[in-house]
């Protein structure tokens, strides 16, 4: 069962205008959420992360909004430059699973000039 | 700084061969993990680390094999290679647990035939 779920595999976007990536996820126990970027033939980089006692963390051009309510987070890319393009995995933890990172498939995001 | 470092980068296997992944860390790190990604699919935990001489099993251990007897080293040993082990691979590291920046190699993809 997939604990969380970025529904988008792609997303095209301008340049310049807002980029959202989104994620949802079922279990109520995950406490923190991470969202890491990943280039063509290399590993992951961390982006940003947020804990589940926030509802907003922001850095620089990007923002994680949680909804817990909901279940779901976005990531907003504000403004979207072209070394964004990238794929998009979101990840997040708790107690019930040892606290190891239960991953998303990804959003590839594509920058349009 | 070197980072994070996988050997190989690529490798084809035959069914029931056997080898090691290697990856080593310069950061000092305590916490090194080991996953797997599918295609189309997120990241999944094989093993991780908490420190020389102490491994776990993370979500997909079968038929892989870990090893810590140094900070800097944690090796990845695939035993009767398997066609459902064709992947890509990293390695990645990070100072504190789960939820903190964790830092990864370029990946290596093993593909059994």
């Amino acid at each position: 069962d997939q604990q969380v779920k970025q529904n988008s595999p792609s997303l095209s976007v301008q340049e310049g205008r807002i980029s959202i990536l989104n994620c949802d996820y079922t279990n109520s126990m995950f406490d923190y959420f991470l969202w890491y970027k990943k280039y063509p033939a290399e590993g992951p980089t961390f982006l940003i992360s947020i804990s589940s006692i926030k509802d907003k963390n922001e850095d620089g051009r990007f923002t994680v909004f949680l909804n817990k309510s909901a279940k779901h987070l976005s990531l907003h890319i504000v403004p979207s430059q072209p070394g964004d393009s990238a794929v998009y995995f979101c990840a997040a933890s708790g107690g019930d699973s040892n606290y190891q990172l239960i991953w998303g498939a990804g959003t590839k995001l594509i920058i349009k000039p | 700084n070197a980072g994070v470092t996988q050997t190989p980068k690529f490798r084809i296997l035959k069914i029931g061969q056997s080898m090691t992944l290697q990856c080593a860390q310069d950061m000092n790190h305590n916490y090194m993990y080991w996953y797997r990604q599918d295609p189309g699919m997120g990241l999944k935990l094989i093993y991780y680390s908490v420190g020389a001489g102490i491994t776990d099993k993370g979500e997909v251990p079968n038929g892989y094999n870990v090893s810590r007897s140094t900070t800097e080293d944690f090796p990845l040993r695939l035993e009767l290679a398997a066609p459902s082990q064709t992947s890509v691979y990293f390695c990645a590291s990070s100072l504190k647990t789960f939820n903190t920046e964790a830092f990864f190699g370029q990946g290596t993809r093993l593909t059994v035939v």
